[in-house]
């Protein structure tokens, strides 16, 4: 089962907009990422969060964690047309000793001209 | 380029067949992960490896199966394929335990069963 859950499942804006992402866990982690995937293609990482972390900020990126809410955000901002993709969050889990990243639902971002 | 290798890209095989998708991870990485993606649904964890071996598992059917090699290829085999296994599979590889650091994605192999 998917341990993050992203929200919206889909967001449509206008360029120049900022884009706000949300990522729901269950259970505790050790760090939380983001990626973003263009149709059909590979994912990309975008930033690692750790869970001493608040927030971190990577070009026109932001990304904030609680952990006591169990939730984390990817912010976009000055949005382009090239930001048009799908948004996955993935958390790094304990599994027996081994760590597993789960992956999200995930978020499609459509940002138009 | 992710310097993850995955090949073939497009496989077309018929139900009951049994395919065989290989992954070179990035040089230097130790861990390889599986994922599976149906048609505009999230990745779902399959299996990972870490230095040859099996570390964890996910919500892999018993008609898969996986390894990893010496030289830390792996290979995820698919067998007695159903029209459901249509999807496209991911492998990705990271240097360390999953999480840990980020990992990288190949370019995925599209496995249509018909």
């Amino acid at each position: 089962s998917q341990q993050g859950e992203e929200d919206p499942q889909a967001l449509s804006i206008q360029e120049g907009e900022n884009a706000t992402m949300n990522c729901s866990y269950k259970t505790s982690i050790n760090n939380l990422q983001w990626y973003r995937q263009n149709s059909g293609r590979g994912l990309v990482h975008l930033i690692l969060i750790r869970s001493n972390e608040r927030e971190k900020h990577s070009g026109r990126l932001r990304v904030t964690l609680d952990t006591s809410k169990k939730s984390s955000s990817l912010l976009i901002t000055a949005s382009r047309a090239a930001d048009t993709a799908s948004y996955f969050c993935a958390t790094s889990t304990d599994s027996g000793g081994y760590n597993k990243l789960i992956f999200g639902a995930g978020t499609r971002l459509a940002v138009h001209p | 380029d992710s310097g993850v290798t995955q090949t073939p890209k497009h496989l077309i095989t018929a139900t009951g067949q049994r395919v065989t998708l290989r992954c070179s991870p990035r040089s230097g990485d130790l861990s390889v992960y599986w994922y599976q993606q149906s048609l505009d649904q999230g990745l779902q964890f399959l299996i990972q490896y870490y230095n040859g071996e099996e570390r964890a598992k996910g919500n892999i059917l018993e008609r898969f199966s996986a390894q990893q090699f010496p030289d830390l290829h792996s290979e995820l085999n698919l067998s007695s394929l159903e029209l459901g296994d249509s999807a496209l599979y991911f492998c990705a590889s990271s240097v360390g335990w999953a999480g840990a650091t980020e990992a990288f994605f190949g370019q995925g192999t599209r496995l249509t069963v018909v």
